[in-house]
């Protein structure tokens, strides 16, 4: 069983496309990290959430942590080849001290 | 900053086998995770060293264990070896252990194990 739900599994766009990532529980996360994983490399950590209602940006990249903090989402405006990669949420539920890794979103921007 | 390095980064063993892999974190790092990844399970924790003592544990059989050094690396060991047990160990160091404020963790290139 998933703590961590990661929608869609996989996603094909083109360049300039517009896309949503998607991460849900039905716990109550501490905070929640994204990462982007590489072929051949170990995930790299994009950001971190810790508020619920909290939004960051890094660049084209939009991060929103939900109120109740059970879900997160990554927005990416514009896509670019470059961001084509695995993207992994992973969250700190309150009740525990680890991290839990969703299956990831596989995601692939056609030039 | 050198940054996580795993050794190595390639493996072939067969059933029964054992084998060990390696973790140098970064420097100054005193926490050392490991996870291990498979298409079908994704990334799931095995366990966390910090100064030498595990402080975390993953839901895994005995045959997954670990070690850490004064020198803050890491090793993981898996014994008797199954085919279910080909997937990609990843480690993570961190400058602190555990904690909900969200530490940043630096993962290394992973080692891919393949168990014929």
């Amino acid at each position: 069983t998933q703590l961590l739900e990661q929608s869609p599994q996989f996603l094909s766009i083109q360049e300039g496309e517009n896309l949503t990532v998607y991460c849900n529980s039905s716990s109550v996360f501490s905070s929640l990290q994204w990462y982007r994983q590489e072929p051949g490399e170990g995930p790299v950590l994009l950001v971190t959430v810790v508020t619920g209602g909290e939004v960051k940006k890094l660049k084209r990249l939009t991060f929103q942590f939900g109120d109740a903090r059970k879900d997160s989402s990554l927005h990416i405006t514009a896509a670019q080849p470059g961001d084509t990669g695995l993207y992994l949420c992973a969250g700190l539920f309150t009740t525990g001290n680890q991290f839990y890794f969703g299956t990831g979103t596989s995601l692939t921007v056609i030039p | 900053k050198a940054g996580v390095t795993q050794t190595p980064r390639y493996l072939i063993k067969t059933r029964g086998q054992q084998v060990t892999l390696s973790c140098s974190p970064i420097s100054g790092h005193r926490s050392v995770s490991w996870y291990q990844q498979t298409p079908g399970q994704g990334l799931q924790f095995l366990f966390e060293y910090f100064s030498e003592t595990q402080r975390n544990k993953g839901n895994f059989p005995g045959r997954f264990s670990g070690r850490q050094f004064s020198n803050s690396r890491s090793e993981m060991n898996v014994s008797t070896l199954e085919l279910g047990d080909s997937a990609l160990y990843l480690c993570a160091s961190s400058l602190i252990a555990g904690g909900p404020s969200g530490q940043t963790q630096y993962f290394g290139p992973g080692t891919r194990l393949l168990v014929l």
